[in-house]
């Protein structure tokens, strides 16, 4: 099993559509978790940060279930610029080493 | 803004030569990663540095190493290129606060190796 996993899509919406992703991870101790979203051809860049409690900006909404083990990504309202690789990141030992899942595509439509 | 760069955006190498990769940062970042990127595997960490001088393995460092000599240049080396290291190779920094820090990536380097 891997340490952390994505479906990896593509997901193809329409805009305005509401599109949520999931990702497992492996290790139960894991202590902090991001989603980084990928451009076509670019580097990946921080989304958010996901805490225990969820938070939100803006039209995106991220969760942390701990007792299943997974994160969750909302994107209200999609949008064409929302078009892009979701990557689900997790933190397991609390240290400076990351595990990045495969990543999720989106393709957001007109 | 931090920014952190890689010497080559593309790169064509032959099988046995030796490759340097160089990244540099420019936020006092103290951590640094080489990471590569293969479709349908995501990212994977080769090795990470802490601290100058200092490395530690990630978890594909066979047929790599890596050099710190200051704080704000993290070098990836591939002694004898081969085939399979073919790939997309990204550099980031991050702080040393806490484990929610956030990695800053450079552009990436494409390497092909024929």
């Amino acid at each position: 099993r891997k340490e952390v996993e994505q479906d990896p899509g593509p997901f193809n919406v329409p805009e305005g559509a509401t599109v949520a992703f999931n990702c497992t991870y492996s290790n139960s101790a894991s202590q902090s978790f991001f989603w980084y979203r990928q451009d076509c051809r670019k580097e990946p860049k921080l989304l958010m940060s996901v805490y225990s409690s969820g938070n939100e900006d803006g039209r995106f909404t991220a969760q942390l279930n701990r007792a299943s083990q997974y994160i969750s990504l909302l994107i209200r309202d999609s949008k064409l610029s929302d078009s892009a690789t979701y990557l689900c990141v997790v933190n397991p030992t609390g240290g400076f080493k990351t595990i990045f899942g495969a990543g999720t595509r989106l393709f957001v439509k007109a | 803004d931090v920014k952190v760069t890689q010497s080559s955006r593309y790169l064509v190498k032959r099988t046995g030569e030796k490759v340097f990769l160089e990244c540099v940062q420019d936020m006092d970042h103290e951590n640094m990663f080489w990471y590569r990127q293969d479709p349908g595997l995501g990212l994977r960490l080769i090795y990470f540095s802490y601290d100058v001088k200092m490395k530690e393995k990630g978890d594909i460092p066979e047929g790599y190493s890596v050099s710190r000599e200051k704080k704000e240049r993290f070098s990836l080396i591939l002694e004898s290129a081969s085939t399979n290291q073919t790939s997309m190779y990204l550099c980031a920094s991050s702080t040393a606060v806490s484990s929610y820090n956030e990695q800053f990536f450079g552009p990436g380097t494409r390497l092909t190796v024929l």
